[in-house]
This record gives C-alpha cells, structure tokens and sequence, in this order.
C-alpha cells in the first residue's frame, strides 16, 4: 500500500516556466488537498478536492490550477512560475467521514521547488 | 471553522513530559479536535484525534475539558526524535472541507 505519492521529489524552474505536480493516492479517499510550505512556516492550502470533477480554492490558490479527472490523481499545475512559488509542496488525501479515522490527513513526501 | 491558537515554541529535555495546549473557543458541536506532527522535510502526520474527555494511544494522550474550547496534548517522557512542529486543528465530523492548519508550535527537545 504505497498511500500518497507526490513526483518529482525536487525541481527547479526558470521564471515563467511551467510544470506540473503529480499527486497519486491508492487509498480510494474522495478528498485530496494541494498545499505550499514556506520555510520556517506553516502550511497554506492551494486548492483542495473533495471528489472527481469537483475543485475549489483554498487560501492561496493564484498562480495554481489543479484537475481531479479521476479519484486517484490531482495534479497541481503551475504556469508562470514566479520566485514567490518557490516552496515545499505537499499533497494529501483524507478518509471519508463515514470511516473509523475519520478526517485522518494522510500526506506525500512533498515536492521541494525552487524558481529562480 | 473553528480558529486554533498554540504557543509558537516550547523547549524541554528528554525524558520530561511535553503539554501543548491549543485554544479553540469557536469549537462548534460536531467538530473533532486533531493533532498532526511534522518532522523536517517531511509531511504533517497524524498523532491523536479526539471529542471530548481524554484519548490516548501509543503515542500521546489527549485532554480535552468540558467545554471543549481547549485542548493539550501530552508527550510522555520525550526524547530527541520528538523535535518537531505540532499542529492543532479542529473541524467537524463531515472531512474534506478546507482543512486549514494554523502555524504550530515548533518542540525542540534537549540532551
């Protein structure tokens, strides 16, 4: 049971270039949620999911889109990278509430990004 | 959602007992008290959840007052490994909305 898994582990991007962040969970949960860590800091929420077809903002979602075509993946698209967007990324999915472990976050192990 | 407040840092030595308490006076109804740990360059984990009363696992204990508008978390008799950032949230039994994290409180245990 790998849980979530985040590709790449590290990347680093020219200002205005774009990539996108692979988010993949094997753990059947509806939500999944996309957030930034600073360092030193805590973590912001970019865009979070709660099915397939279904995205919404979080609390800082500009310079983000994100796609849940599938309840598996929820990719984390970056268009103009700017220096701003330099941070670790970290995705997440959570059980549904009708689960013993309800609103237990599981996490990836984070996509360091550097845009210089 | 119910807004979290913790001390931003705390110091203590192995083998002490840690207590962070995390204040939630707009905790509503049906919402659950949890507690993540983050270790550097890795992400939140889960150490404890729990309503009201007192929780505990292999890992931590939980205790929560009547009037649920605080929690602490206790660390029995830390050592070096439990040098991490701790997160307190609080949101209600339906998941998946919005789950946000305040700034956590940053335990450096000493030799």
């Amino acid at each position: 049971n790998a849980g979530v898994t985040q590709t790449p582990k590290f990347r680093i991007l020219k200002i205005g270039q774009s990539m996108t962040l692979q988010c993949t969970q094997d753990m059947n949960h509806n939500y999944m949620y996309w957030y930034r860590q600073d360092p030193g800091m805590g973590l912001k929420l970019i865009y979070y999911s709660v099915g397939a077809g279904i995205t919404d903002k979080g609390e800082v979602p500009n310079g983000y889109n994100v796609s849940r075509s599938t309840t598996e993946d929820f990719p984390l698209r970056l268009e103009l990278a700017a220096p701003s967007q330099t941070s670790v990324y970290f995705c997440a999915s959570q059980s549904p509430p009708e689960a013993a472990t309800n609103e237990k976050l599981f996490f990836g192990s984070g996509t360091q990004l550097s845009v210089l | 959602l119910a807004k979290t407040t913790q001390p931003i840092s705390m110091d203590s030595y192995e083998g002490q007992e840690v207590n962070i308490t995390c204040s939630h006076n707009n905790i509503a109804t049906n919402d659950y008290i949890t507690w993540y740990q983050q270790f550097p360059s890795q992400g939140p984990r889960f150490i404890i959840q729990g309503y009201k009363t007192k929780v505990t696992n292999e890992v931590a204990s939980l205790f929560i007052p009547a009037d649920r508008k605080s929690s602490t978390l206790s660390l029995p008799r830390v050592s070096l490994s439990d040098t991490a950032v701790y997160y307190c949230l609080v949101g209600s039994n339906t998941g998946g909305f919005k789950t946000i994290f305040g700034a956590g409180t940053r335990l450096f245990v000493k030799a």
